[in-house]
Formats: structure tokens, sequence, C-alpha cells
């Protein structure tokens, strides 16, 4: 398995608390992603990241920030949270962004309630 | 508007039999699809994938067929296995990832 971890597992929050995920690897990727499950929508992007202070938004960036001072570590901070922000969020990596010889490896993913 | 599709949230299948998922898209520029599997409190793990530039690949049990005049692709998994029971997502790239809203696959004994 691919070394990435993702802390904290779960989290219960109050709507406007700022909150702050962290996704750490081992693998000495590249190539960061943060995603968000919800039911009836599957695995949307949030933001990436193609290196050290280098980040892009996904298809679902409002309300996220991320920032990577480390290869290892990529943050995603819900600035202040709402309830739509209730999810599962999912970290990933990647060696490269042309994945024909390459995939992504998902973390074991952060359930976030915002009550 | 959705770019990749998977119309079956939910699918049963015999223990031992064919398991047919299918994905459909509309952008024409997606040059790589792939296929994860989800269990339940674990990410996503990938399964298989193929390129544009092929109609079928295989891999043990799982083949994924490609069908892009019709922007179609379909994982089939043969023979069924209960631990087949997962989520899978249907996935479809150009500049980058785009997955579809997910399957789950019931196998039953």
């Amino acid at each position: 398995d691919a070394g990435i971890t993702q802390s904290p597992r779960h989290k219960v929050t109050e709507t406007g608390t700022p909150v702050t995920l962290r996704c750490h690897q081992t693998e000495n990727h590249r190539y960061m992603y943060w995603y968000r499950q919800d039911p009836g929508h599957g695995l949307r992007l949030i933001h990436y990241s193609y290196g050290v202070k280098d980040t892009d938004k996904g298809e679902v960036s409002d309300g996220y920030s991320v920032s990577r001072s480390k290869t290892e570590d990529f943050l995603l901070t819900l600035e202040s949270a709402t309830s739509s922000q209730t999810s599962v969020y999912f970290c990933a990596i990647s060696e490269s962004m042309v994945w024909f010889e390459d995939t992504q490896y998902f973390g074991p993913g952060t359930r976030l309630t915002v009550l | 508007d959705q770019q990749v599709k998977q119309n079956s949230p939910s699918l049963s299948v015999q223990e031992g039999r064919i398991s047919i998922l299918n994905c459909d898209y509309t952008n024409s520029m997606f040059d790589y699809f792939l296929w994860y599997k989800k269990y339940p409190a674990e990410g996503p793990t990938f399964l298989i994938s193929i390129s544009s530039i092929k109609d079928k690949n295989e891999d043990g049990r799982f083949t994924v067929f490609l069908n892009k005049s019709a922007k179609h692709l379909s994982l089939h998994i043969v023979p069924s296995q209960p631990g087949d029971s997962a989520v899978y997502f249907c996935a479809a790239m150009d500049d980058k990832i785009i997955f579809g809203k997910g399957t789950r696959l019931h196998i039953l004994p």
C-alpha cells in the first residue's frame, strides 16, 4: 500500500469554525489531490498540487484553500465550515499527471461533520 | 452537466456469474479511462485502466471494454466473487480526472 495517511480520520465541528485536514505521504510523489465524496456525486476534485507551493483549483474549490510547504504534506483548510461541507474527504497522490504508466493512490479518508 | 455517467446506482449479481458495470461519457477528448473499487470506510483503489487507442484490456478476472463511437465503457468481472461487493467508480481523463457517481455491486451467495 502507498504510504498515505490522513488526519484526523473523523471530526465533528460547528458551522463557522475553521478546520484543517492533513494529508501526509511517504512516497515522495510530486502530485497530491483533495477530493470529497458525497452520495449521488461520486468523487469530486477540490484542489490539487503539482509541487511545493504549486496548487490549483479543482471542480469544487469554493470555500476551501490548500497549502503545500513540503513535498510530503498537503493541507486542506475550510476557513469557515458550513453544513454543505459535511462529507468524506480523500487525499490522493500520484507521480505524474499522466496516468498512462501510473495511477492515483488514495488515503483512507476523513469523515467531517459540520453541525 | 455530468461528463462521466454511471446510470445504475446498484447492481446485484449471483456469485460465480458475470458482473457488468457500465459507464458513459460525453467528452470525446477523454483519452484514458480507469475503474476504481471502493470498500466502505476505505479509500478507492485502482482496478484497471484502458487507453483510448485500445478497445479491450484484461487483467485476471477483470476486463474493460471501450466503445469510442458510443462513448461507452464497461467493466466485466468473471466469475464474480463475494469480495467483489463494493462501489465501483468509473473515471475519465483529458487534462484532469473526472469520476462517475459510482455503482454499488452486491454479490449474492
